[in-house]
């Protein structure tokens, strides 16, 4: 079955690090760009960053918001790419989604973990 | 940054009518990399359509894409009241990758 499954949410205070997990399964991981996406609370959704494939280079573009806070790196070997969150802020509690856009039929999504930023 | 600006913000219609709904980009997006989605709360989106026209695996024929530049449209043809829920336009080929900011379809 193709789908991408994400784990690793939670709550964490505000300063804290979390790192998300995306597993994918059911086509060639090695091959794909990898995205994560966000969505806060009541709000719409915003393209948090990505990873190329290594073929393509393995570099990664990320959000403004993000930059400098977030990595994102991939385990082909394990068909995983993570999410790793630094020097969280409150504005960064959201759904954490994993997509592969740029699938043939479409972007593939998981179905997202929630991040929490409370003190 | 491609901007991508969704029109109506919100659109009140009755089942069995026709829905419009907009997306105007900043500057020029290829339309091998334009996706529709549909999201009801509590769900993750999903993806209606993409390559600009092609429908999604699943997808009733009702909805329908269409556009190329910086004008797209998703078209659903008679509302179903499955059908009411909030619609992202999406554009992943240049990054970072943007999405509209969503139109409500809401049952008049």
């Amino acid at each position: 079955e193709v789908q991408l499954v994400e784990s690793g949410g939670g709550l964490v205070k505000p300063g804290g690090s979390l790192r998300l997990s995306c597993v994918a399964s059911g086509f060639t991981f090695s091959d794909a760009w990898m995205s994560w996406v966000r969505q806060a609370p009541g709000k719409g959704l915003e393209w948090v960053g990505r990873i190329k494939s290594k073929t393509d280079g393995g570099t990664t573009d990320y959000a403004a918001p993000v930059q400098g806070r977030f990595t994102i790196s991939r385990d082909d070997s394990q068909n995983t790419v993570y999410l790793q969150m630094n020097s969280l802020k409150t504005e960064d509690t959201a759904v954490y989604y994993c997509s592969h856009p740029g699938r043939a039929a479409g972007p593939l999504w998981g179905q997202g973990t929630l991040v929490t930023v409370s003190s | 940054e491609i901007v991508l600006t969704q029109s109506p913000g919100t659109l009140s219609l009755s089942p069995g009518e026709r829905a419009t709904l907009s997306c105007r980009a900043s500057q020029s997006v290829s339309s091998s990399y334009f996706a529709w989605y549909q999201q009801k709360p509590g769900q993750a989106p999903r993806l209606l359509i993409y390559g600009a026209s092609s429908r999604a695996t699943g997808i009733p024929d009702r909805f329908s894409g269409s556009g190329s530049g910086t004008d797209f449209t998703l078209t659903i043809s008679r509302l179903e009241p499955e059908d009411f829920a909030v619609y992202y336009c999406q554009q992943y080929g240049s990054s970072p990758y943007t999405f509209g900011q969503g139109t409500k379809l809401e049952i008049k």
